[in-house]
């Protein structure tokens, strides 16, 4: 599976937009790239997923380049409760493929 | 909603002693996996199950790290003897299918080994 590079830590006001970056710049034809997030002392919470195009669901946005090689998951209105570690994880969606965590973003929500 | 239940939520044993936690995954999941997570890293693999088999435990220290899933249902992690290098989260996770669908955790197990 690809690596992925994110930032070590940011900060984002409540009620704002949270953008968290990823970069995931050898992620080959079949992969997908997958959010999870993990509140403290907490197991991690599957967010979302997308292959090339862009994805909503109730939680988040997540948009994906053109070329793939990076994208964005979106948070439209940060709440205090959003305050967790944001892992991007790329790989193959077949039979049997792990799931491999980096060290994630800290993301914290400020009031 | 469907959880995975894991226990007991902290546990506190000395070095050298046997330790053992318990997962239950989501009904239905034949996909069972067991993470260690040392605090400030992310979750590091130890253990999967398919069904009752295990399919990938190439990260489980198996000199002193076990782990069965003999129904193919719920699981039990042990660790004897344990060391204090064992301290972290043990999380258990589960999924319908291993690799094409969505994990679903557990809530872990803080072990301190003193």
């Amino acid at each position: 599976d690809a690596k992925t590079t994110q930032p070590t830590s940011m900060d984002c006001a409540e009620g704002r937009a949270a953008n968290l970056p990823c970069n995931h710049s050898t992620i080959s034809g079949n992969e997908y790239v997958y959010w999870y997030r993990q509140i403290h002392s907490q197991g991690p919470q599957y967010i979302i997923h997308g292959l090339k195009n862009n994805e909503t669901n109730e939680m988040a946005s997540l948009i994906i380049t053109e070329d793939r090689k990076s994208s964005t998951l979106i948070l439209p209105h940060a709440t205090l409760r959003d305050t967790a570690v944001y892992y991007c994880i790329v790989r193959v969606r077949e039979y049997g493929n792990k799931l491999v965590f980096g060290a994630g973003t800290i993301l914290r929500v400020k009031s | 909603e469907a959880e995975v239940a894991q226990s007991p939520r902290y546990k506190i044993t000395e070095k050298s002693q046997a330790v053992a936690f318990w997962c239950d995954p989501i009904s239905g999941h034949a996909t069972l996996y067991w993470y260690r997570q040392i605090l400030g890293q992310g979750p590091e693999l130890l253990v999967q199950f398919q069904d009752e088999s295990v399919v990938d435990d190439s990260q489980l220290p198996k000199d002193r790290f076990s782990a069965e899933r003999l129904k193919g249902v719920d699981s039990t992690l042990k660790i004897q003897p344990a060391e204090l290098g064992d301290s972290a989260m043990y999380l258990c996770a589960s999924s319908l299918e291993p690799g094409r669908t969505e994990a679903f955790f557990g809530q872990g197990t803080r072990l301190t080994v003193v």
